[in-house]
Order: structure tokens, then C-alpha cells, then sequence
């Protein structure tokens, strides 16, 4: 089993819409989470980090569940420019940051 | 102003040959690292450093031997290159990680360097 798993989509949606994007996480002891975003040829750039409690950035809001292992990611009033990849990632362990990666989830946006 | 930077952009070489990547970051971290993301876009870390100190090895073949002359430069050189090499290699820095506790920090990446065996 992988230890981050993603849908790889992609997801077509119109501008407008609202998306969502899961993930989950095999290490239950896995203490930090974020979604990064991946432009095509570019390099990764942290999205927004995830909290327990949930957190909210603008459009963008992130959900953890510690007990099913899985993250969310909810897109609301999809832009064209928000067409990227969307990584899921996980520190599985405390002290050195050994982030573990998603294979990423592909969202196109449409006019 | 650059954040992490990486030279060369591209890289195109034949099988057996020995490369070198640079990568320099101007953000006073103290921790780099160098991440491979091949064909299917899998990203994965190979090496972290902090402080010019190796803290992580992911199990990746001797032939790379990661160099920190400095906690500003993390160079990546590969020897004997294979036609397997050949990925997106990514460049990264953060801010030094308290020893205990859960908080990560934000990582920068460089825009990459684009190898090709041939």
C-alpha cells in the first residue's frame, strides 16, 4: 500500500464549480499534512497546510480526519487559473521533515 | 530574487557520463534536500541535509553523492548515469526542524533541472 494515495483524475470542471480532492495515509502515526499545488513544468508550491480542526484559505478549504487517515482538499468557484496538480503530503514522523508525496490529483478548469 | 535556484535547467548527456547539479538558496534555512519526480510524476525525496550535515538517505544508489560545502548549497553529482536517471530532479529548502513535536515546515522548491539519458 502506498503511503499517501491520491486520485489522479483528472477532474474536469467548469469555472464556477465546487471540487473536492481526497486522499488518505497509510501511517497513523503521521503528524503533519499539506496540499501543495504543481503547475505543469513547474516546481511545487505549498497550498495551504491542514490543521484538525479544518482550515480555510479563501476559496480553498482543507479537512483532516485522523481516525480514517484521510485528508480533503474543497475548491469552491473554480477559477481557470486554479488548473494544476494538487499534492497531498504527509510527514510521517517527528523531528526531520520527511515529507512523503501523493502521485497528485490533476484539475482542469474550463471556460 | 530567486529563492532556491538551480543550474542547469536542462541536462542532456549520454549513459556512463558524470553530472553535476548546483542548487543555492538565499532564505537563511539551515535544512536542503533533493527530490527526484520521474516520468509518472512520483515525487520523492533521495537526501536532506541540515546544517551541511546528511540526515536523510533514501536509499538511493551510490552513484549520487549529494555535497554541502556550505548550509546555502546542497550540489547533487551523479556518476556512471543511467538511462533510469532520467527524471526531473528538485532542489528544496526549509527552516530547521524542532527535534521533537509534530510542526513541519513550509518547503521551497528551485524550478528544477530536467535530466536526460540517452
Amino acid at each position: 500500500r502506498k503511503e499517501v494515495e491520491q486520485d489522479p483524475g483528472p477532474f474536469n470542471v467548469p469555472e464556477g464549480a465546487t471540487v473536492a480532492f481526497n486522499c488518505t495515509y497509510s501511517n497513523s502515526a503521521s503528524q503533519s499534512f499539506f496540499w501543495y499545488r504543481q503547475d505543469c513544468r513547474k516546481e511545487p508550491k505549498l497550498l495551504m497546510s491542514v490543521y484538525s480542526s479544518g482550515n480555510e484559505d479563501g476559496r480553498f478549504t482543507a479537512q483532516l480526519n485522523r481516525a480514517s487517515q484521510y485528508i480533503s482538499l474543497l475548491i469552491r468557484d473554480s477559477k481557470l487559473s486554479d488548473s494544476a496538480t494538487y499534492l497531498c503530503v504527509v510527514n510521517p514522523s517527528t523531528g526531520f521533515q520527511k515529507l512523503v508525496f501523493g502521485t497528485g490529483t490533476r484539475l482542469l478548469v474550463s471556460p | 530574487d530567486t529563492a532556491v535556484s538551480q543550474t542547469p535547467k536542462y541536462l542532456v548527456t549520454q549513459m556512463g557520463n558524470d553530472k553535476s547539479i548546483k542548487c543555492e538558496q538565499n532564505l537563511g534555512h539551515d535544512t536542503m534536500y533533493w527530490y527526484k519526480q520521474d516520468s509518472k510524476k512520483f515525487l520523492k525525496i533521495m537526501f536532506s541535509y541540515n546544517n551541511k550535515e546528511l540526515i536523510i538517505n533514501e536509499t538511493v544508489p551510490n552513484r549520487f553523492s549529494p555535497k554541502s560545502p556550505d548550509k546555502a548549497h546542497l550540489n547533487l553529482h551523479i556518476n556512471s548515469l543511467e538511462l533510469g536517471d532520467s527524471a526531473v530532479y528538485f532542489c528544496a529548502s526549509s527552516q530547521a526542524p524542532p527535534m521533537t513535536g509534530a510542526l513541519s515546515y513550509e518547503q521551497y522548491f528551485g524550478p528544477g533541472t530536467r535530466l536526460t539519458v540517452t
